[in-house]
């Protein structure tokens, strides 16, 4: 593989039920990023991790949680979710960070009903 | 925090014409920029990216975008459209208070008519 891959492509979930969207990347980047894209609001941050082993919170990460055990992987993970997680969830990577061009996966489109 | 502001959610051009797609930002520092497309269904690609180098950027595409600090924008210009053009443009800012943050305008919708 090249790039970033993102697991599931699309999925429909019951309000309630936890979720955990995957995410691998194979250019050894530092830096890698979770958002949500939502219409006419862009993309949001949720979650971020600046190197394997630390991670951070971005403007809106009520309701997910992210780990970074290894310098692959980063998983996002829905506790209990609810219908206004509902969205297109974009995972990507850069080398360092400010100045790094971000590279992003193909998306996972989730639905909570 | 670092905001952007994308004038214009959806643009409409006829093919061979000027492609002008607006970005305002707020900073309270000078910021690092840049400007990434988006086909349907797809992730997000870089376009361009302004690091405090030359104001003007020339990126992918034939696509360019000036830094103008004393206007705080960065707009998107190509000369002449061409339908594979046809996309979703969205405009970021980095925060270099809060490191690896990024912020996204939201979004303008380019429309390249025949």
């Amino acid at each position: 593989i090249a790039g970033i891959t993102q697991a599931p492509t699309s999925q429909i979930l019951a309000a309630g039920r936890r979720m955990t969207l995957r995410c691998t990347q194979d250019m050894r980047h530092n830096a890698m990023y979770w958002y949500r894209q939502d219409l006419g609001l862009g993309l949001r941050l949720i979650h971020y991790s600046n190197t394997a082993g630390t991670t951070g919170k971005g403007e809106v990460p009520d309701g997910y949680s992210v780990s970074r055990a290894n310098t692959d992987d980063f998983p996002l993970t829905l506790a209990s979710a609810v219908p206004s997680q509902t969205s297109v969830y974009f995972c990507a990577s850069s080398d360092t960070g400010s100045t790094d061009t971000q590279y992003f996966g193909p998306g996972t489109r989730l639905t909570v009903l | 925090a670092q905001s952007v502001t994308q004038l214009g959610s959806h643009v409409s051009v006829s093919e061979g014409a000027l492609v002008l797609l607006r970005c305002n930002y707020s900073s309270s520092v000078p910021p690092y920029l840049f400007w990434y497309v988006q086909y349907p269904n797809q992730g997000l690609q870089l376009l361009l990216k302004y690091t405090s180098a030359a104001t003007l950027v020339k990126g992918i595409n034939g696509f360019e975008a000036e830094f103008k600090k004393s206007e705080t924008s960065f707009h998107l210009t190509k000369p002449s459209a061409h339908m594979s053009d046809a996309a979703e443009y969205f405009c970021a800012v980095s925060d270099m208070g809060d490191f690896n943050k990024f912020y996204f305008g939201s979004g303008t919708k380019l429309n390249v008519k025949p």
